[in-house]
């Protein structure tokens, strides 16, 4: 069965501080996704990692995916209070469908 | 810009009734999906459905589920007899492929089941 884990669950920071969330998953696979929903609502796509190596930076945020090591990253730099969310990670199942399966979330609250 | 849309928004249930919940996926996808979330927990696979019929579902996914796309564009989740504990927030997600694109989702749909 696929697991995908994610930490911290939990991360408190500073605006303007840089931090990274790991995302670890355990099959082969080489599509990652990134999410962010904000509370009641629905899920976001931030960003779409389709094989090793892929990196990809939208505004504050920058993802990475290593399918060697089973890894994705979300760096966060210089954070903001408009980042504060949940982030998810999801990786596709090696089926034919290819169905996404979800990490727990990491829950981001940026102090000023 | 297309977008999954769910109806109702809310819907409040008595325990032992039926519900349905509907989807509209955008219009040129090819692959639908439910999932489920929980307050504020994790977001729960519970079936996929392609070419009309199930390609996958999850042990969550028991004989009291059932989806169907009646019309070809409608896609919707039955729920036969809810439980409490089938309270949460539902979501529908299309694909256009399983290659290389990503799911979008609706807004959900929040189940209280009472």
């Amino acid at each position: 069965e696929l697991k995908v884990e994610q930490n911290p669950l939990f991360l408190s920071m500073q605006e303007g501080k840089n931090y990274t969330i790991y995302c670890n998953y355990s099959t082969t696979s080489d599509r990652l996704y990134w999410y962010r929903q904000d509370p009641g609502k629905s899920l976001e796509s931030l960003f779409v990692l389709l094989s090793n190596g892929a990196v990809k930076q939208e505004g504050r945020l920058m993802a990475s995916l290593d399918t060697k090591a089973r890894l994705s990253t979300l760096h966060i730099t210089a954070a903001v209070h408009d980042l504060s969310a949940t982030y998810f990670c999801a990786v596709d199942m090696p089926s034919y469908n290819n169905d996404m399966r979800f990490g727990a979330g990491t829950r981001l609250t940026v102090k000023p | 810009e297309p977008e999954v849309t769910q109806t109702p928004s809310h819907q409040v249930t008595q325990m032992g009734q039926e519900v349905i919940l509907r989807c509209v996926p955008i219009s040129n996808h090819l692959y639908f999906y439910w999932y489920r979330q929980i307050l504020g927990q994790k977001v729960e696979f519970l079936v996929s459905f392609y070419n009309n019929e199930i390609s996958e579902k999850s042990e969550i996914f028991d004989d009291q589920f059932s989806v169907e796309r009646p019309d070809g564009s409608n896609f919707t989740l039955k729920i036969r007899s809810t439980k409490l504990e089938d309270s949460a927030m539902y979501f529908c997600a299309s694909r256009e492929g399983v290659v290389a694109t990503e799911a979008f989702f609706g807004q959900g749909t929040r189940l209280t089941v009472v």
